[in-house]
């Protein structure tokens, strides 16, 4: 069974950083790109990042380069994101999902607020 | 960034009704584009890729067209689960920009 599952969100306050994880089971983790795709309250989805299978590429939206960084773990079958200097407007659901398989965790909550 | 305008940004519509969504990008992104649905709590579901291709156990009342930068996501017959939230996503090149979602609602 295929279970992704993200951990890691929270309350911080606006400035602060955050560390998000994904853990993967179910399938071949290190065969294929995973991204972050975040959703904020009410509002439509917003790709965050990806990263290639060996770690080698990655790539961010505008919004959150130079504070963002994606990584990878294939030994564990973990993907991450480490979140510094955050903004309100980062506040979102953060859901890990594989796009070539359409697998998705159930996201993870984060608010910026003081 | 590659823009994708999607519309309507909402519609009513009745069970059994044939709907169609559109989504424009705005550059061409050859058929590298894919139609999500999500429910309310839930994460993203896709339903089309590569334009028009089926994904597995989605029902065959969905149905994909367009190339270039003009797109449509069809529902031939509205069911009473259908009555969610779709995005179409282009997988053309990074950022892998959404378009602003179309609320289903029941009229």
């Amino acid at each position: 069974e295929v279970q992704v599952v993200e951990s890691g969100g929270g309350l911080v306050q606006p400035g602060g950083s955050l560390r998000l994880s994904c853990a993967a089971s179910g399938f071949t983790f290190s065969h294929y790109w995973m991204s972050w795709v975040r959703q904020a309250p009410g509002r439509g989805l917003e790709w965050v990042a990806n990263i290639k299978q060996d770690g080698s590429e990655k790539n961010y939206v505008g919004s959150v380069k130079g504070r963002f960084t994606i990584s990878r773990d294939n030994a564990k079958s973990s993907l991450y994101l480490q979140m510094s200097s955050l903004r309100a407007e980062d506040t979102a659901i953060y859901y890990c999902y594989c796009g070539a398989t359409d697998y998705w965790g159930q996201g993870t909550l984060v608010t910026v607020s003081s | 960034d590659i823009q994708m305008t999607q519309s309507p940004s909402s519609l009513s519509a009745s069970v059994g009704d044939r709907v169609t969504i559109t989504c424009r990008a705005s550059q061409s992104i050859s058929s590298n584009l894919n139609w999500y649905q999500q429910k309310p709590g839930k994460a993203p579901k896709l339903l089309i890729y590569a334009a028009s291709s089926l994904q597995s156990g989605v029902p065959s009342r969905f149905s994909g067209s367009g190339s270039g930068t003009d797109f449509t996501l069809t529902i031939s017959s509205l069911q009473p689960e259908d009555f969610v939230t779709y995005y179409c996503q282009q997988n053309y090149r990074t950022p892998l920009t959404f378009g602003g979602g179309t609320k289903v609602e029941i009229k």
